[in-house]
This record gives structure tokens, C-alpha cells and sequence, in this order.
């Protein structure tokens, strides 16, 4: 099946720690993008990234950090800086010259 | 100017009805606006999208109505199902390399049985 996977479905962690929230897709796209999902706002984009081993911030990228090592996998670690760290989180692909971005079924993550 | 405006908040429609979710914006650079359809839990899934020059789309019984000059773009769901009900997303985006999706703030939608 193609598609977008993000693991875990749920994810649960004690202030001070650091996490990192997996996304895989195998649609052969090139770009892949990180947004934040809080009750009652839209989506914010955290990190964008169009090729491997290139990725811009976006709108609120404090207190987050990715990675693009491999087209097919985009981490995102939520670091301890991030003051208010629970929410929704989703990943999102593209293939170039098209404009049409794809999600993966999301992590939601708590600080306990 | 980067903001789309997305109303109402929520909505109830009985079953057959027409579901109506509007949006705005400024910024004219803007040149793709999908819609995204959201259940509980669930990542957002393309439902639609439309491009400046066109003034309606019409995918099923999901209708995008455009209107450039007033800058307003709305979602239409004719013969609306209990099984719409979701959150629908409008967003927009330049044209620029990366794509950025900008958001509005989301319509829940219930259709009554």
C-alpha cells in the first residue's frame, strides 16, 4: 500500500524529556512537511523539506528539531524547550510540481 | 495577510440539505485553495481544490464556488450526509517552491439524521 505512516498513534511524555515522532512515506515524493494541530486553530507549519539533507523552519519552529536523511523519512523531535508540546501532530508529503499535499494519520502526544 | 478566514465555526444541517463553509483572504499572491475533510482522530484528506481562473469546481457533490474579485471561496456539499459530518479545512497557498498551506481555523459539521 502507498501512503504516509506516522508513528506512534499515541505518545505520551514527562516534562523535561525529549521525543521524536517517525514519518515514512513511500509515494516517492520529494517534499515532506511537519504541522501542529491545536483544538480550535488551523494546522501550523513547524518544518518543511523539500530534498534529502535540506529543511527550512516554518512558522513555529521553537522547541523542534527534524531531520531528512533518507527521501522516504522525515523524524521531528519535540525537545524539551517546547513549552506547550501537547497537541496533534501531522505529517504531510508532496511530489514536486504538483500542489497537492497528502497526511499521514497523525501522533498525538501528551506531557504528563 | 498571510491569514485565511474560515466561517462559521460550526454547523448543523439536516440530512439532504446544503452544507455551506465560507473563507477569505487577503493576501492575492495566493494562487491553490484546497479543501481538506478531517474526522476525529484522523489525518485531514484532500476533498477539493481550485486555482483563480476558475470560477467553480464541482467534484460529486462537493462544489468549490470562487470569487476572485471579492476574494472569498466557499465549499458547497449538496444532499448532505450524516456521513460528512467532520471538520472541513479551507487553505490556501502561494506559488512559490515549498507550497506552504496556509489554514483556516476549521468548520465542524454535523448532519443531522
Amino acid at each position: 500500500d502507498g501512503g504516509i505512516t506516522q508513528s506512534p498513534k499515541y505518545l505520551f511524555r514527562k516534562e523535561g524529556q525529549n521525543v521524536t515522532l517517525s514519518c515514512e512515506q513511500n509515494l516517492n515524493h520529494d517534499a515532506m512537511y511537519w504541522y501542529r494541530q491545536d483544538p480550535g486553530q488551523g494546522l501550523r507549519l513547524i518544518y518543511y523539506s523539500q530534498i534529502v539533507n535540506d529543511f527550512q523552519k516554518g512558522d513555529i519552529a521553537e522547541g523542534y528539531s527534524v531531520s531528512r536523511e533518507k527521501k522516504e523519512s522525515f523524524p521531528l523531535t519535540v525537545t524539551s524547550a517546547q513549552k506547550n508540546p501537547t497537541a496533534f501532530y501531522l505529517c504531510a508529503s508532496r511530489t514536486s510540481g504538483r500542489n497537492e499535499q497528502f497526511f499521514g494519520p497523525g501522533t498525538r502526544l501528551t506531557v504528563l | 495577510q498571510q491569514q485565511v478566514k474560515q466561517s462559521p465555526q460550526s454547523l448543523i444541517v439536516q440530512k439532504g440539505g446544503i452544507s455551506i463553509i465560507n473563507c477569505a483572504y487577503e493576501n492575492t499572491a495566493f494562487d491553490y485553495f484546497p479543501w481538506y475533510q478531517q474526522f476525529p482522530g484522523k489525518g485531514p484528506a484532500l476533498l477539493i481544490a481550485i486555482r483563480p481562473d476558475v470560477s467553480e469546481k464541482k467534484e460529486g457533490r462537493f462544489t468549490i464556488s470562487f470569487n476572485k474579485s471579492a476574494k472569498q471561496f466557499s465549499l458547497h456539499i449538496m444532499d448532505s450526509q450524516p456521513g460528512d459530518s467532520a471538520t472541513y479545512f479551507c487553505a490556501a497557498s502561494l506559488p512559490e517552491g515549498f507550497q506552504k498551506l496556509v489554514f483556516g481555523t476549521g468548520t465542524r459539521l454535523l448532519v443531522s439524521p
